[in-house]
């Protein structure tokens, strides 16, 4: 029920190409979804967020689109680049009320973008 | 320059020792996170304090313990109890306001590996 499930495990994609990750959730009560990016070695930065109200978001080259009937929702990458290459996470929380507001992570998304 | 440390950046622990991890924010913020990074792995909660001289077990606490005397600090001492401890440890922070949600902003991280 807690459990989000990521995909693919990995990904490569020639630049300039458009990456797609995906999460899929059962819990209907989780109500704030970020997605993390990581470099090796460093801590995950925070990327984009959406809140289920909305169907989609967008920073700079990063969407976020959100299927609430589905309870997915997916990353896309517009003209990536090289330094793009990193492992995407996505989360989803059940709101600080709950433990505090933790976070429930995705298995992670190895992306190499080939130049 | 405002931010989330974590020191030291790599540490190594023999069997049967205690070592503890520091987590320091000078972001004014409310709540503390640790989390634990394996490799190909989500992060998962190990413990988080949403005030001072406050904190609770997150879904891994065993063979950990944690204190939260000060809001910028919140160390993380890592047991003999704890029988797999070699794993990516990881920070972060957030500030409650008055939504529902919270963004959790990640530290660097630390790497522990057992000798």
């Amino acid at each position: 029920q807690q459990q989000v499930k990521q995909s693919p495990q990995s990904l490569i994609v020639q630049k300039g190409g458009i990456p797609i990750i995906n999460c899929a959730y059962e819990n209907t009560a989780f109500d704030y979804f970020p997605w993390y990016q990581q470099f090796p070695g460093k801590g995950p930065a925070l990327l984009i967020a959406i809140r289920p109200d909305v169907s989609e978001k967008k920073e700079g080259r990063f969407t976020i689109s959100f299927n609430k009937s589905a309870k997915q929702f997916s990353l896309h990458i517009m003209d990536s680049q090289p330094g793009d290459s990193a492992t995407y996470f996505c989360a989803a929380s059940l709101g600080i009320y709950n433990q505090g507001g933790k976070l429930i992570f995705g298995q992670g998304t190895e992306l190499s973008v080939k130049p | 320059d405002g931010g989330i440390t974590q020191s030291p950046k790599y540490l190594f622990r023999k069997e049967g020792q205690n070592v503890t991890l520091s987590c320091e924010q000078n972001l004014n913020h409310d709540a503390m996170y640790w989390y634990r990074q394996d490799p190909g792995q989500g992060l998962r909660l190990i413990y988080y304090s949403q005030i001072v001289n406050d904190f609770q077990k997150g879904d891994i606490a065993e063979g950990y313990s944690v204190s939260r005397e000060k809001k910028e600090s919140f160390p993380l001492t890592v047991t003999s109890a704890q029988k797999n401890p070699t794993a990516f440890y990881l920070c972060a922070s957030s500030y409650r306001g008055t939504v529902s949600y919270n963004e959790q902003f990640f530290g660097p991280g630390t790497r522990l590996t057992v000798l």
